[in-house]
């Protein structure tokens, strides 16, 4: 069955230290898809990043970077620098192609309080 | 105006009461989905559709149900509204080609008192 495990429930850092937010998946398809959402205090969700399974080539996006190993099944989020405006609810999702556009399922997200 | 509109974006009802949440939607998606977010457990499946005619439980379907009126509106009632359905309620479409992703609603944060 498929699943996403965010271990870290609660992060907390200073300003301008690096963070990494893990993520760890199951999937029984070869064709999948991965993402990372952002959820600010003001509730909404903020799409990130979607990775699909033959890809596995690190991004990098500013201050962001995703590295995807498909050997241990994981898909960790890198934030460099970080701000205050880093702190949100960060979500890392999984949608099976086999079943294209079945829903996407979420881990249970990780907090990241960034303080000045 | 936004790709995805949630209607309401918060209310607060009584124990017992019927409430429909509702969503529309202007991208031309066919597959739409409800989720609920509690915190602490992420976002969880109640309903999902691939078309008008076709209506799919999802991981907490019990105390919910749907309504596909058209394409671009998916409703979620709840018939007789207890506390423990207090949470945020997210709309969400998706484009069945490339699966590149999924449109979020802003949410309707609901309680039940």
């Amino acid at each position: 069955a498929q699943k996403v495990t965010q271990a870290q429930t609660e992060i907390s850092v200073v300003e301008k230290e690096d963070v990494t937010l893990d993520c760890v998946y199951e999937t029984r398809d070869t064709t999948y898809y991965l993402f990372w959402y952002k959820q600010p205090p003001s509730g909404e969700l903020v799409f990130l990043i979607r990775r699909n399974s033959f890809d596995e080539q690190n991004e990098i996006s500013g201050r962001y970077s995703w590295n995807f190993q498909k050997s241990t099944s994981s898909f960790n989020f890198t934030i460099t620098a970080s701000q205050v405006v880093d702190s949100a609810v960060y979500f890392c999702a999984l949608s099976e192609a086999a079943q294209a556009g079945t829903a996407l399922i979420f881990g249970k997200g990780t907090t990241l309080s960034v303080s000045s | 105006d936004a790709d995805v509109t949630q209607t309401p974006r918060n209310r607060i009802t009584k124990t017992g009461k019927r409430i429909m949440l509702e969503c529309s939607q202007t991208k031309g998606h066919d597959r739409m989905y409800w989720y609920r977010q509690d915190p602490g457990l992420g976002l969880r499946l109640i309903y999902y559709s691939f078309d008008v005619k076709d209506i799919n439980k999802g991981e907490i379907s019990d105390g919910y149900s749907v309504s596909r009126q058209a394409q671009a509106k998916f409703s979620l009632s709840l018939e007789s509204a207890i506390p423990n359905q207090t949470a945020l309620y997210f709309c969400a479409t998706s484009d069945p080609g490339t699966n590149y992703g999924y449109t979020f609603g802003s949410g309707t944060r609901l309680t039940v008192v």
